[in-house]
């Protein structure tokens, strides 16, 4: 089975500042990878996904993130963080050998970006 | 365009009873996940219907069960519920062969 782990539970940065988040998984064979986030009173959004090709990933809002397959690592990068950024981010994969496309998801890197 | 839609958002119950929630997926999806996200952790996913039937399931017990309706939509239900069961149920809708889920606004579910 497949499990997903992010390391840093809380971040504190200041406005302008450059985030990342790191992200590990562990499944040894082919998977779709994905960042959520949720910010305050608001339902999970995807910010991006990858599923093949340049591992480089662009998604909504300035973010981004990198597929490492040799080191099983999707950590999300942001060159500038703005205050309207403090929300909780969730990394999560999806096993493409199971018959169906569950999510397993992290235990979430919750971001306070001060002003 | 309306996204998922889930309903009550807000239920408490007492120890032993039984719960339903509801779901309409996004328009246009055919697969509907359910997923419970305890406080302070990820979501953990319970089952998952396609085409009516239960494709995948997660780590849970029996007393989770569910159903998918010819329109897509879906309920979870839960029997004999334990304090334990207190969480926020996140129901997610994708295309069957798309790994990528809209969630909704969750069903806050407390058990006294």
């Amino acid at each position: 089975a497949q499990s997903v782990s992010q390391h840093n539970h809380h971040v504190i940065l200041s406005e302008a500042a450059s985030l990342e988040l790191g992200c590990n998984y562990s499944y040894g064979g082919t998977v779709n990878l994905f960042w959520y986030v949720q910010y305050p009173g608001q339902h999970l959004q995807l910010l991006l996904k990858y599923f093949s090709g340049d591992p480089l990933v662009k998604g909504i809002k300035g973010f981004e993130a990198e597929f490492i397959k040799s080191k099983f690592s999707f950590n999300l990068r942001k060159p500038s963080v703005q205050w309207s950024d403090t929300a909780e981010y969730f990394c999560a994969v999806n096993a493409l050998d199971n018959a169906g496309n569950m999510l397993t998801f992290g235990g979430g890197t919750r971001l306070m970006v001060k002003p | 365009d309306a996204g998922v839609t889930q309903s009550p958002t807000h239920l408490i119950k007492t120890r032993g009873q039984q719960v339903t929630l509801r779901c309409s997926p996004k328009s246009g999806h055919d697969t509907v996940s359910w997923y419970q996200q305890a406080l302070g952790q990820g979501p953990q996913f319970i089952f998952q219907y396609y085409e009516e039937e239960e494709r995948q399931r997660g780590n849970f017990p029996d007393r989770f069960s569910g159903h998918q309706f010819p329109n897509y939509s879906s309920e979870l239900n839960v029997n004999a519920l334990l304090l334990g069961d207190s969480a926020l149920y996140l129901c997610a809708s994708s295309l069957s062969e798309d790994g990528g889920a809209f969630f909704g606004q969750g069903t806050r579910l407390t058990v006294v």
